[in-house]
């Protein structure tokens, strides 16, 4: 296990299209993470699962987004009606039961 | 209103010299603190921690210090090296770091002269 997996690494789409990314995180982590991080600015929380829970939603995730972790592997998340706005890189992040985020390479999202 | 702050966008060294990293925080109920270093099209990588327990953790060449009554804190690279070029993030969390969101701040980006 190599590490946190983002896939696609770059999406471009075009504006209203849907749009799902993957990632893969950790084995052995029960903890998972969806962050945004915009041009010029620090990576801002989504979402987080412990398993296949999702416990905490930013309010950032408006109703266009959702994030699902069947079975508590790995994690997808999805944008319906994407809006240039959300153009920006998605990153995903697992963590142990103890601290230590490890981030995933992300999926950087283009609408145009 | 940003509760991490890295007012510093930018940061230039000579190599072998210390980098000094500074970052503020307004939420006291923060009782953890991380360092981490990106570079461009990779994801962020984890580099230094601190609990606010204590203030100072060091790991080779890199050291952060945490003043809790200034609401401030710092990571110290020593000596620097070319290879330590890239935007160095502080993130903060109130519950102990072991779940929940971290808070981000926006980044300095450090260059390192050889």
């Amino acid at each position: 296990d190599t590490g946190v997996s983002q896939d696609p690494r770059h999406k471009i789409t075009k504006r209203g299209q849907n749009v799902t990314f993957r990632c893969d995180p950790i084995s052995e982590h029960n903890r998972l993470y969806w962050y945004r991080q915009t041009l010029g600015q620090g990576p801002e929380f989504l979402t987080y699962f412990q398993n296949e829970a999702q416990l905490e939603k930013s309010r950032l995730l408006s109703d266009r987004f959702s994030a699902e972790r069947p079975k508590g592997s790995f994690s997808t998340l999805e944008i319906q009606r994407t809006e240039q706005g959300d153009s920006a890189m998605y990153l995903c992040a697992s963590s142990p039961k103890v601290r230590g985020y490890t981030f995933g390479s992300g999926t950087r999202l283009t609408v145009v | 209103d940003q509760q991490v702050k890295q007012n510093s966008p930018s940061l230039s060294v000579q190599e072998g010299r210390i980098s000094i990293l500074n970052c503020d925080y307004t939420n006291s109920m923060f009782d953890y603190f991380l360092w981490y270093k990106k570079y461009p099209a990779e994801g962020p990588t984890f580099l230094i921690s601190i609990s606010s327990i204590k203030d100072k953790n060091e790991d080779g060449r890199f050291t952060v210090f945490l003043n809790k009554s200034a609401k401030h804190l710092s990571l110290h690279i020593v000596p620097s090296q070319p290879g330590d070029s890239a935007v160095y993030f502080c993130a903060a969390s109130a519950r102990g770091g072991s779940q929940g969101n971290l808070i981000f701040g926006k980044g300095t980006k450090l260059s390192v002269k050889p």
